[in-house]
C-alpha cells in the first residue's frame, strides 16, 4: 500500500527565511501534487509535477520531483505571513483500474511569524 | 473558486441515521472524487465515480456508497453513522483523462453524535 510521508507536520517560520518541506512516498507513481488549504476552507491545487527532475516555480514557492529517491520537496523562499496554512503532497499511485485516487501526506501546518 | 460546489456546509446526525452529501462538479468534468478528511489529517480517497459508473475505491465499508448522474454531479451515502464518521468530506471533479488537477470543493463538515 502507497505511503506518504511529510515532514516536517509543524513548521514555525519568520517572515523573510527560506526552508523546505519534504514529501517521501513508498511506490511508484507517474504524477505528485502540491495542495495549500486554508482554516476551514478546501484544498487549492498549486503544483502538479510529471516526471523525474521535474521543477515548478510560482511566487515564493517552487516544488521539485525526484522519481528515483521518491521524494518531493517544496522550497519557501522569502517566507511572508500570507503563506500559513497547511500543505499537502499527494500522489497518484500506478495501479491497473485507471483510478484517478490520490494519496495524501499528513499535511505541514505552516506558520509565518513577522 | 474551483466551481465545484458542496452541500450542504455543515450537519450534525446522531449514530445510526442516515447521510446524504451532494456534489456539483466544475463544467465540463466527468470525474468525481469523494474523500475523508479527519481533524489534522490528509484527505482519505472514499471513492471515484467516471461516468456514472465507479472507477475505484479505497478502504472504506461499503455503508459508504455513491453515485453519479448523467449531469456528473454526485452524491455520497453513509448509513449507520458512527461517531469516527465524523470529518470533513470532500468532493473534487477532473476531466478524466489522466494526468489532470482534481478540483475541490469546499466540503461538508459531518458531525456525528
Amino acid at each position: 500500500e502507497l505511503k506518504v510521508e511529510q515532514n516536517p507536520l509543524f513548521l514555525s517560520m519568520q517572515e523573510g527565511k527560506n526552508y523546505t518541506i519534504y514529501c517521501n512516498y513508498s511506490t511508484t507513481s507517474d504524477r505528485l501534487y502540491w495542495y495549500r488549504q486554508d482554516p476551514g476552507k478546501s484544498l487549492e491545487s498549486l503544483f502538479v509535477l510529471l516526471s523525474n527532475g521535474a521543477v515548478k516555480q510560482e511566487g515564493r514557492l517552487m516544488a521539485s520531483l525526484d522519481t528515483k529517491a521518491r521524494l518531493s520537496t517544496l522550497h519557501i523562499t522569502a517566507a511572508v505571513h500570507d503563506l500559513s496554512a497547511t500543505y499537502f503532497c499527494a500522489v497518484h499511485p500506478i495501479t491497473q483500474g485507471g483510478s484517478e485516487k490520490l494519496v495524501f501526506g499528513k499535511g505541514t501546518k505552516l506558520t509565518v511569524n513577522p | 473558486e474551483t466551481g465545484v460546489t458542496q452541500s450542504p456546509t455543515h450537519l450534525i446526525k446522531t449514530r445510526g441515521q442516515q447521510v446524504t452529501l451532494r456534489c456539483s462538479s466544475q463544467s465540463g468534468h466527468n470525474t468525481v472524487s469523494w474523500y475523508q478528511q479527519a481533524l489534522g489529517q490528509g484527505p482519505q480517497f472514499i471513492f471515484q465515480y467516471y461516468r456514472e459508473e465507479e472507477n475505484g475505491r479505497g478502504n472504506f465499508p461499503p455503508r459508504f456508497s455513491g453515485l453519479q448522474f448523467p449531469n456528473y454531479s454526485s452524491e455520497l451515502n453513509v448509513n449507520a453513522l458512527e461517531l469516527d464518521d465524523s470529518a470533513l468530506y470532500l468532493c473534487a471533479s477532473s476531466l478524466g483523462q489522466g494526468l489532470d488537477i482534481q478540483y475541490f470543493g469546499a466540503g461538508t463538515r459531518l458531525s456525528v453524535l
